[in-house]
């Protein structure tokens, strides 16, 4: 299986502020990788797909990178809205695995 | 508008079963891959299924190989979850999610979850 790694595990941050998130696979996965925003009591959004795709309708102040093995997420611009958990996911093969989570708190 | 809204969440026994129902609406059910992916209390996400379009195609974790089952139904627009021997670790809350129009395993869509609780 490929196991994803998430850095940080959780990251403080104020209004304003950029950020930018890791996730690293256990083995080379192309650009098969997608992030995800959770908030408490909520279903995961879908953000990006393809390492870098924003899906449609997602603000473009979240932008991912990488290939291979090591992806970032970066969030510009911090909002009151934007804080939420963020889990990776690869979908290069089965079974399909997500990353542990990483918590970004005000 | 996508919408999917699950059904048949619940408490059962351990060793019992269970079936979730997924209802999608807004898109060409037919033309999507499905999945369902759980995520236990206070836990992160994990993939649990998915079915091909036609029905043909199933894969599944390791964890649930023999227990769970996905089908659908693409003539009443319906993906179903068979979860039998349920266990106390299969307590989660179950997302139905539907796959993109290119990746099959990338969901761009995710229903609001049901609690399936297995506890005696």
């Amino acid at each position: 299986d490929i196991q994803m790694t998430q850095s940080p595990s959780s990251l403080s941050a104020a209004v304003g502020d950029r950020v930018t998130i890791t996730c690293r696979a256990s083995q080379g996965i192309n650009n098969y990788l997608a992030w995800f925003q959770q908030k408490p009591g909520k279903a995961p959004k879908s953000l990006i797909y393809g390492a870098s795709s924003l899906q449609s309708g997602v603000p473009s102040k979240f932008s991912g990178s990488g290939s291979g093995t090591d992806f970032t997420l970066t969030i510009s611009s911090l909002q009151p809205e934007d804080f939420a958990t963020y889990y990776c996911q690869q979908y290069k093969s089965y079974p399909i695995t997500f990353g542990q989570g990483t918590r970004l708190e005000i | 508008e996508v919408q999917l809204v699950e059904s048949g969440g619940g408490l059962v026994q351990p060793g019992g079963s269970l079936r979730l129902s997924c209802a999608p609406s807004g898109f060409s059910f037919s033309n999507h891959w499905m999945g369902w992916v759980r995520q236990a209390p206070g836990k992160g996400l994990e993939w649990v299924a998915n079915i091909k379009k036609d029905g043909n195609e199933r894969n599944y974790v390791d964890s649930v190989k023999g227990r769970f089952t996905i089908s659908r139904d693409n003539a009443k627009k319906s993906l179903f979850l068979q979860m039998n021997t349920l266990r106390a670790e299969d307590t989660a809350v179950y997302y139905c999610a539907r796959a993109s129009a290119t990746y099959v395993s990338f969901y761009d869509y995710w229903g609001q979850g049901a609690l399936v609780t297995v506890s005696s």
